[in-house]
């Protein structure tokens, strides 16, 4: 079945860097991946689209100069967390749509992020 | 806009004991819906979905799902729970024209006591 591997599974840096996070997908080509941010014990809140070729339409409320989406190829997608701060740390968690499914997503298994 | 709801943040059932977990949705059509499972740190897996016809759905591990349109639910069931079922179980909705995007309820906490 379809995969998706998202690196690192987990990472903690200093306030103030940068940390970049991979979604791929390995077996199929995903025009379309979407991440999402989730705060403990709460649901998956969507931060954007990252549409390939073309640039992340971002939801209500999401800083798109804060977390940079780029979705250079039909296989990656990547989230970067610009000057991060300790209200950044969270689980974020891409999925990749499959070819020719309207609704068939398959998850990466999420990245804990942690900001000190 | 389509909301979901999921009214038990926390259920505790033991093994072998069946189990249903209640999620209702709001949107003036028929939306597609969705359940996941999410083991801790891990992304989410689907368990199953529903777009259209049969009303009850059949998905992996064993769990079924009934659309209501009636009750705007979408009600999540397991005739017998194994202590490997403990995780958080989400609901999910999309609608037509949604640019394929899924709105998550808040989630159920599953607790499998042996």
């Amino acid at each position: 079945g379809a995969v998706v591997s998202q690196h690192p599974s987990r990472v903690i840096c200093k306030s103030g860097t940068s940390v970049k996070i991979e979604c791929r997908s390995l077996d199929f080509q995903a025009t379309t991946m979407f991440w999402y941010r989730q705060f403990p014990k709460k649901s998956l809140m969507l931060m954007a689209t990252s549409n390939e070729g073309s640039k992340a339409t971002y939801e209500q409320g999401v800083e798109k100069d804060k977390f940079l989406i780029n979705h250079a190829s039909l296989t990656l997608s990547t989230l970067t967390v610009t000057s991060a701060h300790p209200e950044d740390s969270s689980f974020y968690i891409c999925s990749a749509r499959e070819p020719g499914a309207s609704y068939g997503y398959t998850f990466g298994s999420g990245t804990r992020l942690t900001v000190v | 806009a389509q909301s979901v709801t999921q009214p038990d943040i926390h259920i505790t059932v033991s093994e072998g004991a069946s189990l249903e977990l209640r999620c209702n949705y709001s949107y003036g059509a028929t939306p597609y819906l969705f359940w996941y499972v999410q083991s801790p740190g891990q992304g989410l897996q689907l368990l199953l979905k529903y777009f259209s016809g049969d009303t009850l759905v059949q998905g992996i591990k064993g769990f079924e799902a009934e659309f209501k349109r009636s009750q705007s639910s979408f009600n999540l069931r397991k005739p017998s729970v194994h202590w490997s079922d403990a995780a958080e179980y989400f609901c999910a909705v999309g609608v037509t024209g949604g640019g394929n995007k899924l709105t998550f309820g808040t989630g159920t906490q599953l607790k499998v006591e042996l």
